[in-house]
């Protein structure tokens, strides 16, 4: 069966205090990995997608890795304004699956000035 | 670009009454779109996926007749949660599938449905 696990549940951080977000994942062919990032009371904000293991994207203080069993986002120099919860979620090859994302549970972060 | 507009953001209702949550793609055509709920202080789970002109495809344990989804056009998607009950309140989110595989989601802003 498909798991999704997301480490740690909640993370409370200093701003300015760099750290790592963990997403890992069993899945039976993996087609794309994603993170989101979702403000209370609203939905889900595209942030990357990664494909193979070795990948990494950036944006803004925000830097994603992929490995063959995980991924990790790394908040680097964190304001208060990047709390919020992180949610990964991964697609699988799986032809009945298409396009369907499975979502860990999330992560949720807050900085603290 | 990659906009998806979700009405109503917020909806009371009476139990036994029916509501609509409509979801539209602003500025693309989605030929997919995924329904989903969350819990409080839980993640999403995937209800159905819509595909545009056909019948949607729902996740085991949800029910059709409840829940009922319509893709009559490539920007907008309707949910109809039929007979609400109070065990029905819950946040609703849609997402519209874009790309060239069309596999990357951009989400609407969820509809809190409150069933009294």
């Amino acid at each position: 069966e498909d798991q999704v696990t997301q480490s740690p549940e909640a993370l409370r951080l200093q701003e300015g205090e760099s750290s790592s977000l963990n997403c890992s994942y069993t899945v039976s062919g993996l087609r794309g990995l994603f993170w989101y990032r979702q403000d209370p009371g609203k939905g889900p904000e595209f942030l990357f997608t990664l494909y193979s293991a070795g990948e990494e994207k950036e944006k803004e203080r925000l830097k994603a890795t992929l490995t063959k069993k995980e991924s990790f986002l790394h908040i680097t120099a964190p304001k208060p304004e990047d709390s919020a919860t992180y949610l990964c979620a991964v697609q699988t090859i799986l032809t009945d699956s298409w396009g369907k994302l499975q979502f860990g549970a999330g992560t949720q972060v807050v900085v603290t000035p | 670009g990659a906009v998806v507009s979700q009405h109503p953001s917020w909806v009371i209702c009476k139990s036994g009454t029916s509501v609509k949550i409509e979801c539209r793609s602003l500025d693309f055509q989605a030929t997919t779109m995924f329904w989903y709920r969350q819990f409080p202080k839980q993640s999403l789970m995937l209800m159905a996926t819509s595909n545009e002109g056909s019948k949607a495809t729902y996740e085991q344990g949800v029910e059709k007749d409840k829940f009922l989804i319509n893709h009559a056009s490539l920007t907008l998607s309707t949910l109809t949660v039929t007979s609400a009950h109070p065990e029905d309140s819950s946040f609703y989110i849609c997402s519209a599938a874009i790309g060239q595989t069309k596999n990357i989601q951009y989400f609407g802003a969820g509809t809190r449905l409150s069933v009294l």
